[in-house]
């Protein structure tokens, strides 16, 4: 079961903030974020298990709320170097324990 | 560490040739997986490993094959190729299992194209 990502796309200005949503129709065990600049392979950026942890690292953070089976990730006071596309992958509570990517957020953060 | 390395990095095949993806990590990581990305799209999982001898069909494993005969090497092998098998590919692997919380390092791609 994919998860569904939104926005599809986002366009920003330096320092100005963005969400980005991954939701699941099917519970979820865990969230993967990874961010994809053109041409290049995925870069992980972080996992939130089911417990409804918030993790962070610099300027981006994310959350998973396990009752909404919702993941956001939250890219504060952006740079230019967060241009990219950002993925969500998730893992199903039950079944087989895969990763499934979502369609991506295209993130354009310009001058 | 050279990570996870793909080869080749390009190549175009025509209608029913075959040919194989190769992928090699020195991470000794016992699991691997191989996904597409068609333009535009998210990753899609053909095959995955979770060790030597031992391999398992993802979501769109029709039309490739895999083996896994070390650990290091999880080779991809498209017969009959046809042109809805242009994509990126990549080669993934990780110290354990996904599931458990563990990150999935990726290989740089290799972009097939198909006529």
């Amino acid at each position: 079961q994919q998860p569904v990502q939104s926005p599809q796309a986002v366009i920003l200005r330096e320092g100005e903030d963005a969400v980005i949503n991954c939701s699941s129709s099917k519970a979820l065990y865990s969230v993967h974020w990874y961010r994809q600049k053109h041409g290049e392979a995925p870069v992980f950026l972080m996992i939130l298990l089911k417990g409804g942890e918030q993790k962070g690292h610099d300027k981006i953070s994310a959350s998973f709320n396990e009752k909404k089976q919702q993941s956001s990730l939250y890219l504060t006071a952006s740079q230019l170097s967060y241009s990219g596309t950002y993925f969500c992958g998730t893992v199903m509570d039950t079944g087989r324990r895969a990763l499934t990517f979502g369609s991506g957020t295209r993130l354009q953060v310009q001058p | 560490n050279a990570g996870v390395t793909q080869t080749p990095k390009f190549r175009i095949l025509k209608i029913g040739q075959s040919m194989t993806l190769q992928c090699t990590q020195d991470m000794n990581h016992n699991y691997m997986y191989w996904y597409r990305q068609d333009p535009g799209m998210g990753l899609k999982l053909i095959y995955y490993s979770v060790g030597a001898g031992i391999t398992d069909k993802g979501e769109v494993p029709n039309g490739y094959n895999v083996s896994r005969s070390t650990t290091e090497d999880f080779p991809l092998r498209l017969e009959l190729a046809a042109p809805s098998q242009t994509s990126v590919y990549f080669c993934a692997s990780s110290y354990s299992p996904t599931s458990g919380g563990n990150e999935q390092f990726f290989g740089p791609g290799t972009r097939l194209t198909v006529l």
